[in-house]
């Protein structure tokens, strides 16, 4: 019965590689979003979703793509990964986006370890 | 100076202990206001809306001052329990998309 739920927990791989993060929420949300949560503990938003069609951009490279198969799913994929990327990433969702009451919640995260 | 800004500390207080924690944020449009929780590796979860009125809710309370841009949260008679990290968030909405913004949290530990 878990809401939000990420695969996987952790990951561990080379620089260079390419990976992908899923995410899946059963709330009904129509809102998604990826944070990525750096080793001082900053949790900034990186990309929001709604209704499949993106919203929120943020400033994050190019080689960050999330693709939103339905409104139920968000997933990530990070090419030619970098040190600089290892973190935890979280994924989140809320009722309506664009509803600035909107309670987000939260997967448990993906802990990303790039060596 | 940053969008959401909170005092990291960490806060070590007794159990029992009353303790506070300000943010400030510098959008003045700003339209609402929360404090999450987030306990030690994992996600982060609502504690609280925070509404202009103030609101409480059993222990804690949380306040907003728009004038001074800060919201506030007092946790009364602490438990061991408490101990966690506090974020602020703000959902401000330049260009038109409520973008929440997190402060780095205030760490707060109790103890007996």
């Amino acid at each position: 019965d878990t809401a939000v739920s990420q695969t996987p927990k952790y990951l561990v791989t080379q620089m260079g590689n390419d990976k992908s993060i899923k995410c899946e929420q059963n709330l009904g949300h129509d809102t998604m979003y990826w944070y990525k949560q750096d080793s001082k503990k900053f949790l900034k938003i990186m990309f929001s979703y709604n209704n499949k069609e993106l919203i929120i951009n943020e400033t994050v490279p190019n080689r960050f793509s999330p693709k939103s198969p339905d409104k139920a799913h968000l997933n990530l994929h990070i090419n030619s990964l970098e040190l600089g990327d290892s973190a935890v990433y979280f994924c989140a969702s809320s009722p309506q986006g664009h509803r600035d009451t909107d309670t987000q919640y939260f997967g448990p995260g993906t802990r990303l370890t790039v060596l | 100076r940053k969008e959401v800004e909170q005092d990291p500390g960490p806060f070590n207080v007794p159990e029992g202990a009353t303790v506070a924690f300000n943010c400030t944020y510098s959008n003045s449009a700003s339209q609402s206001f929360f404090w999450y929780r987030q306990d030690c590796r994992k996600e982060p979860k609502l504690l609280m809306s925070v509404y202009s009125s103030g609101n409480e809710d059993g222990r804690f309370t949380a306040q907003l001052n728009r004038a001074s841009q800060y919201i506030s949260l007092l946790i009364r008679d602490s438990k061991l329990s408490d101990s966690a990290t506090y974020l602020c968030v703000v959902n401000g909405r330049p260009g038109g998309s409520y973008i929440p913004t997190f402060g780095r949290g205030t760490s707060l530990i109790v103890h007996p």
